[in-house]
């Protein structure tokens, strides 16, 4: 059973400019949520997929976008970068309901300038 | 006012101490009760999960919840160097989905 792994690692982008985040659920899982984590903070939910569909938003404009696919592994895509979107951004992956438990990967470290 | 309010230390302790990690809330409509562990340049791990109040213990680590007063709280007994780590309360309502605190680092020195 492999757990929840996250690409890239690390990333410097530039102010404006557009960025794509990986997440591969672990095995089994239909679930995937994202979070942004900024520095000294608790995770910021941003929003949550199942079975490839919008399943709750928390409070992100519309630049914040995802997408789940088949194989319920998904992206986080953010446009027009801005500096307080500097932040480690953290997938969580369960099989939905209140009693999963999330397993989180080890997060994208996203610095923009 | 923040919905979870949690103190992010640092809390520095002896090793074998009984440690003791509080969060207060304002949303009366939370249920489910969550403490996570993180440590440095890793994601969040579960620790201990509660539904509405009481007392649920797992080894060395005991959460409690005390929903009259909005607050619940985490011990750790026997506290080890391995503990040290940002320690997260989260809980959720509803929709499942939690709201986190901001986190309380923990020290434990030998």
């Amino acid at each position: 059973e492999t757990g929840v792994t996250q690409s890239p690692t690390h990333l410097i982008k530039t102010r404006g400019q557009q960025v794509t985040l990986r997440c591969s659920s672990q095995s089994g899982h239909n679930t995937v949520s994202w979070y942004q984590q900024a520095l000294g903070q608790g995770p910021q939910f941003i929003f949550q997929y199942y079975r490839e569909e919008e399943n709750g938003r928390g409070n992100f404009p519309p630049r914040f976008s995802g997408l789940q696919f088949p194989n319920y592994s998904s992206e986080l895509n953010v446009n027009a970068l801005e500096l307080d979107d500097s932040a480690l951004y953290l997938c969580a992956s369960s099989l939905g309901g209140a009693e999963e438990t999330q397993y989180f990967g080890p997060g994208t470290r996203l610095l923009v300038l | 006012q923040k919905e979870v309010e949690q103190d992010p230390g640092p809390l520095s302790v002896p090793e074998g101490a009984i440690v003791s990690l509080n969060c207060t809330y304002s949303n009366s409509a939370f249920q489910y009760f969550m403490w996570y562990r993180q440590y440095s340049r890793k994601g969040p791990e579960l620790l201990m999960y509660t539904y509405s109040s009481g007392n649920k213990e797992d080894g060395r680590f005991t959460a409690q919840v005390d929903k009259s007063s909005k607050y619940i709280s985490l011990f750790i007994r026997d506290s080890q160097p391995s503990d040290s780590a940002t320690y997260l309360c989260a809980m959720s309502g509803g929709s499942y989905i939690p709201t986190f605190g901001r986190g309380t680092s923990l020290i434990v020195h030998p």
